[in-house]
């Protein structure tokens, strides 16, 4: 059974600084998925990590792939308040759906 | 173009009744999935459908949970006799290739 942990599950910072949100997961799964969403809305699709070592990026938002440790990244850069959000890292394919984390509630302070 | 859509966007209903909950997925894509999202479970898969082929049902949380898919498109997700711990969001998402899902807005239930 495929299980997702990410860590922190809150995480409350000031603009203008960087960090880092992880995400671990338990059995080998070729694709890994990053989510945002806002309070009473459905989820946006951020990044689709596909390999090991894929990178991208997409304004301050930076997330990567290491398959041999099962563990992905979601680096932000130089935070702005309209980044607060809750984050969602998932993996699986297919009929198996996806499995997602339980989020990292993101607060960005002015 | 138009995203998958999700009807009623919030649905009431007491315990006992039933509800069914509709998607309509983003035309062209064969892969259709529903999942739950509660304070307590987290994002929960539930089921999938891909074209017109049977779905694997083992997902679906217990047997008053029913889903069907007309014409591989539109899906609606049947909850029989509903309890309180049905109370989420479930939200819909269709993909073209199984490769990146699209979400739809949700439908909010509150069982009372």
């Amino acid at each position: 059974e495929l299980k997702v942990e990410q860590n922190p599950l809150f995480l409350s910072m000031q603009e203008g600084k960087n960090y880092t949100i992880y995400c671990n997961y338990s059995t080998t799964s070729d694709r890994l998925y990053w989510y945002r969403q806002d309070p009473g809305k459905s989820l946006e699709s951020l990044f689709v990590l596909l390999s090991n070592g894929a990178v991208k990026q997409e304004g301050r938002l930076m997330a990567s792939l290491d398959t041999k440790a099962r563990l992905s990244t979601l680096h932000i850069t130089a935070a702005v308040h309209d980044l607060s959000a809750t984050y969602f890292c998932a993996s699986g394919r297919g009929a198996d759906g996806l499995t997602f984390g339980k989020g990292t509630h993101l607060i960005i302070q002015p | 173009g138009a995203g998958v859509s999700q009807s009623p966007s919030n649905k009431v209903t007491e315990k006992g009744k039933d509800v069914e909950l509709r998607c309509d997925p983003i035309s062209g894509h064969t892969a259709l999935y529903w999942y739950r999202q509660s304070l307590g479970q987290g994002l929960e898969f539930l089921i999938y459908f891909q074209g017109n082929s049977a779905p694997d049902k083992s997902g679906l949380p217990s047997d008053r949970f029913s889903a069907e898919r007309t014409g591989g498109s539109v899906s609606t997700l049947t909850i029989q006799r509903t309890q309180q711990e049905d109370s989420a969001v479930y939200l819909c998402a269709s993909s073209y290739d199984s490769y990146e899902q699209y979400f739809g807005p949700g439908t909010r239930l509150t069982v009372t």
